[in-house]
């Protein structure tokens, strides 16, 4: 059965602190990982890692995968109460449809 | 250009009822899905589509029927409403399964309540 880890589950940080959030994965299929964050929405896209070891930077986001390991990393630098929010994590299934294993995701919460 | 676009945003049904949640793109996307997210969880696949014409069960199927008579529009339907499918529903779309993830469009999502 495909399955999605997130850890921790939830985290509580102050304004300025580095984060980093964890995801593992057993995709049968596995195309790429993919990251979004969710403000009580839809979920906005972040990265999609589908090369192991290069790191992808947006700003103060970066995110990196380890296909031997099976696992991705999301790192949050300087964080901003902007930057609360859940923080999803997901495997694409290679040629099904753009069908995405989410997992339950990290709740971060900025505190000033 | 709308997007996807569901309907409606917000819903209230009774135990028993049956329903249809609406989902249309307008960007000509062959690949279509419905998911659901429950409190402190992701979102779960309940069906999807590759093209019209064809359909497949995801992680929840049960209690849901979808159908894709045309490109453009996948509802999916709840045959007898039950309090378990009080939920958010995401629908989205992609141009292929192949895809960079910016590509993978959801719409703004469907809160039910099953009372």
């Amino acid at each position: 059965e495909d399955k999605v880890v997130q850890s921790p589950l939830s985290l509580v940080v102050h304004e300025g602190d580095t984060v980093t959030l964890n995801c593992s994965y057993e995709v049968t299929n596995f195309r790429s990982l993919l990251w979004y964050k969710q403000e009580k929405k839809a979920p906005t896209f972040l990265f999609m890692l589908t090369s192991s070891g290069i790191e992808k930077k947006s700003g103060r986001l970066s995110s990196i995968l380890d296909k031997k390991e099976l696992f991705s990393i999301l790192n949050i630098t300087a964080t901003q109460t902007g930057d609360s929010a859940v923080y999803l994590c997901a495997g694409l299934i290679y040629n099904q449809g753009g069908k995405l294993i989410f997992g339950q995701g990290t709740e971060l919460s900025v505190k000033p | 250009n709308a997007g996807v676009t569901q309907t409606p945003k917000f819903q209230v049904l009774k135990t028993g009822q049956s329903m249809t949640l609406q989902c249309a793109q307008d960007m000509n996307h062959e690949y279509m899905s419905w998911y659901r997210q429950d409190p402190g969880m992701g979102l779960r696949l309940i069906h999807y589509s590759v093209g019209a014409g064809i359909t497949d069960q995801g992680e929840v199927p049960n209690g849901y029927n979808v159908s894709r008579s045309t490109t453009e529009d996948f509802p999916l339907r709840l045959l007898s409403a039950a309090p378990s499918q009080t939920s958010v529903y995401f629908c989205a779309s992609s141009y292929d399964g192949t895809l960079s993830g910016n590509t993978i469009y959801f719409g703004e999502g469907s809160w039910l309540t099953v009372v």
